[in-house]
Formats: structure tokens, sequence, C-alpha cells
């Protein structure tokens, strides 16, 4: 079993529509970070969350570390958010490195 | 732009040939760490550096290996390459464990 799990695995969306990926992990963290990689195959770091809630623009990202459970909400989705949206935990203790889940691939049509 | 460069962009050798990857980290970031991504595996992390010195080492084969110059550039060198090391590679950097900025890539292709 993966140490980060991600759901859903492909998903598919209208223009407007509210969007929730979900992450899951195993391990203990001292922090989750949730990143997007365009097809292009660049990488870019969208949150790092050690608790709670952190918003930008109109992504939301949320953990619950007791429940070991992180989501990433898009709200009101745009073809341009089409991308694969990866979450990675730093394991506590770790110098920094992160454990990556598979992503999530969105499209999102017009 | 994230501020971290990798070259090249694109790589394309020989089975059982040696090549080297160059990441500059982002201006004061003292961390440096490599990622593979494959298509099969996803992304792995590989090996991390800071101030000059191997901090921690991931699923880093034994043909690989890199390592953090002075100027804090790094370079992570891939020897007797096989055709299952086609891959993307990243470089990312960071200040200390804060949020990690990752380089454009560097995609392999092993014929």
């Amino acid at each position: 079993k993966n140490e980060v799990e991600q759901s859903p695995q492909n998903l598919t969306a209208q223009e407007g529509e509210f969007i929730t990926i979900n992450c899951s992990y195993s391990v203990g963290i001292s922090a989750l970070h949730w990143l997007q990689q365009h097809p292009g195959g660049g990488i870019v770091s969208l949150f790092m969350l050690s608790s709670g809630k952190k918003k930008h623009g109109r992504l939301i990202a949320t953990i619950n570390i007791q429940e070991k459970h992180s989501s990433l909400h898009i709200t009101a989705s745009h073809p341009r958010d089409s991308a694969v949206y990866i979450c990675a935990v730093r394991s506590r203790g770790s110098q920094g490195n992160l454990i990556f889940g598979k992503g999530t691939k969105l499209s999102v049509k017009p | 732009d994230s501020g971290v460069t990798q070259t090249p962009k694109h790589l394309i050798t020989a089975t059982g040939q040696r090549v080297t990857l160059r990441c500059s980290p982002r201006s004061g970031d003292l961390s440096v760490y490599w990622y593979q991504q494959s298509l099969d595996q996803g992304l792995q992390f590989l090996i991390q550096y800071y101030n000059g010195e191997e901090r921690a080492k991931g699923n880093i084969l034994e043909r690989f290996s890199a390592q953090q110059f002075p100027d804090l550039h790094s370079e992570l060198n891939l020897s007797s390459l096989e055709l299952g090391d086609s891959a993307l590679y990243f470089c990312a950097s960071s200040v200390g464990k804060e949020k990690q900025f990752f380089g454009p890539g560097t995609r392999l292709t092993v014929l």
C-alpha cells in the first residue's frame, strides 16, 4: 500500500464546477504539499500545510492531522485549471524530502 | 518561473552511456533535492544536499551519484544507463525544510 493515496485518479468537470481532490497518508508527517503539474511537465508548488486551512485565489487546501487526510478544493473551475494535482508529504523526522501520491488528473471542459 | 534552472532540457542517449544533469537553485536556497518521475513509478525522491553536504538518500541506484558544489549548484550523474532510466528528472530547492521550488526538469531518453 502506498504511503500517500489520492482520489480520484482522474476527474472531468464542467467549467464553473466546484472540485475536490482528496489525499490520505499513513505516516506521521510534519508538512503536506499540494503541487500542480501542467501538461508541459513543469511542477508548481501550490500549498504547504501543517495544520488548518490555506486559501490562494480560487484554491483552498485543508488538512486534518488526526484523520491523516487533506483536501484540495477549486472553486469556479476553469479550463486552465486542467493539470495533474499531486499530494506530497514530508514525514516526521525527515530532512525535507517528499513522498508523493500518484496524482489526480483534472480536465475541465468549457 | 521558479528561479530554479536545469540543463539540459532534453537528453537522448544510448544504453551503457553516462550523463550529467545540472541544477542551479534559487538564490539563497541551501537545500537541493533530486527527484525522478517515470510513467510507472510516479515521482520519487533520489537524494538531497544541504550547503554542500549530503543530507538524505532515497531510492537512488548505485549507478547514480550527485554532488553539490561550493556555489550551491548541483549535478546528478547517471552511468551505465538502462532503458528503464528514461524519465523526467527534477531538481528542487528550498530554504531549509520550507516550500520547495521545482526546476523545469530534464527529460532523459535512453535508446
